[in-house]
């Protein structure tokens, strides 16, 4: 009920490419949806964040797309750039409850 | 702000040996978590503390790992004994809740090699 499944587990997109990371969860008492952004050596930092009474969200090159009904959400990242190369976690956790569960990661290299 | 500090960043140690893992969250945050992250089973949540009480600490693996909060400012992480199946990053992360947001800084890490 907790768990957050996340693919693919690594992605190599060339630069100027798209890419895509797709996250299903089981539990519908989820209602808030943050992706992390981890670069070697580094903590996660939050990159954006989704609530499920939007279809989509988009932050610059960055965009959640969320399905309710499929409980899915994905990550795309348009015009994907070098400098984008680190590993992303999608989550999710419920209104005013902290725990926060974390898919497993999916590892982005943009090559140029 | 200085963001979520840990120490050490580095910790090579041998099996038996007691380690002790810091961190100091971000002032005014009032929720800390601590995660460990391996290759083998990611970001793993270990326990996490509001207003300096433990709300959760079903991912302690098990007795060898304790968790104490003391103060608003500092937190430890202490494994006793150690054990080669230990090795991981631990990661400390601190929040505030904003308007329902739960963003959650993460420090730099802790990187641990037990022998």
């Amino acid at each position: 009920q907790q768990q957050v499944k996340q693919s693919p587990q690594s992605l190599i997109v060339q630069k100027g490419g798209i890419s895509i990371i797709n996250c299903a969860y089981e539990n519908t008492a989820f209602d808030y949806f943050p992706w992390y952004q981890q670069f070697p050596g580094k903590g996660p930092a939050l990159l954006i964040a989704i609530r499920p009474d939007v279809s989509e969200k988009k932050e610059g090159r960055f965009t959640i797309s969320f399905n309710k009904s499929a409980k899915q959400f994905s990550l795309h990242i348009m015009d994907s750039q070098p400098g984008d190369s680190a590993t992303y976690f999608c989550a999710a956790s419920k209104g005013g409850y902290q725990k926060v569960t974390f898919g497993t990661g999916t590892k982005l290299q943009v090559i140029p | 702000d200085a963001g979520v500090i840990q120490s050490p960043r580095h910790e090579v140690t041998e099996m038996g040996q007691e380690v002790t893992l810091r961190c100091k969250p971000i002032s005014g945050h009032d929720y800390l978590f601590w995660y460990r992250q391996t290759m083998m089973r990611g970001l793993e949540l270990l326990i996490y503390f509001n207003n300096n009480v433990p709300i959760d600490d079903s991912g302690m693996p098990e007795d060898r790992f304790s968790a104490k909060m003391p103060n608003a400012s500092f937190s430890t992480l202490k494994i006793q004994p150690s054990e080669p199946r230990d090795s991981a990053v631990y990661f400390c992360a601190s929040s505030f809740p904003s308007g329902g947001a739960e963003t959650q800084y993460f420090g730099p890490g802790t990187r641990l090699l037990v022998l």
